[in-house]
């Protein structure tokens, strides 16, 4: 079945350090790809997607690129802030042949930015 | 306007309880999704409502576990004859039809089974 393998830290930086959480993932079909965030004591909040292959998903100073031929989607930031620190989630929707539009995640990345 | 909410926030249970969790989607999504987030297992897809179709129940872990949606808004998961292996949060999303890329998710049912 479909999976999303990514780095599981802890991550801990110093605020305006560069940042990269590496993702890839492992699907039948052609899915989407995503990057969840979930802040201290908040629930998940979208953070970026991208739908097909050298799409480029950007929010907040966040990016990550669907790369189809190394089956990755990197998050990267260059410059990161205390209020960035959160645990991120990549994870992959494969609606491909008529399959559901659950979101199948990684484990999580647990990232800490000190001032 | 208003998340997706859910309730209670937390729920302490006896082992071999039946436990009821409440998912109130954001008004006029019609797909809802549950998902179970645990420390051994991370991010799991339970339960997948949309619209009048069949639900899709291929993460439910057991027969204890079920759900059900009335009059396609808010949805009830059930857990009979808890385990302390259920012990989890339990979060639910909505999506309008068309955007299911977009899932928006409520802040979770903290569960604890002793």
């Amino acid at each position: 079945g479909d999976s999303v393998t990514q780095m599981e830290g802890p991550v801990t930086l110093s605020e305006e350090a560069f940042l990269t959480i590496n993702c890839t993932y492992t699907a039948t079909g052609y899915p989407s790809l995503f990057w969840y965030v979930q802040y201290p004591g908040e629930g998940l909040q979208l953070l970026l997607k991208a739908t097909k292959a050298d799409d480029k998903g950007s929010n907040k100073g966040f990016e990550a690129t669907y790369r189809k031929e190394t089956t990755s989607f990197h998050l990267e930031k260059g410059s990161v802030q205390v209020s960035d620190s959160a645990v991120y989630f990549c994870a992959l929707s494969d609606l491909t042949g008529g399959g559901s539009e659950k979101l199948v995640f990684g484990k999580g990345t647990k990232l800490t930015v000190n001032p | 306007g208003a998340g997706v909410s859910q309730s209670p926030s937390n729920k302490v249970t006896e082992k071999g309880k039946d436990v009821e969790l409440r998912c109130d989607p954001i008004s006029g999504h019609t797909a809802l999704y549950w998902y179970r987030q645990s420390l051994g297992q991370g991010l799991e897809f339970l339960i997948y409502f949309q619209g009048n179709s069949a639900p899709d129940k291929s993460g439910l872990p057991s027969d204890r576990f079920s759900a059900e949606r009335t009059g396609g808004s808010v949805s009830t998961l059930t857990i009979q004859r808890t385990q302390q292996e259920d012990s989890a949060v339990y979060l639910c999303a909505s999506s309008l039809r068309g955007q299911e890329l977009e899932q928006y998710f409520g802040p979770g049912t903290r569960l604890t089974v002793t």
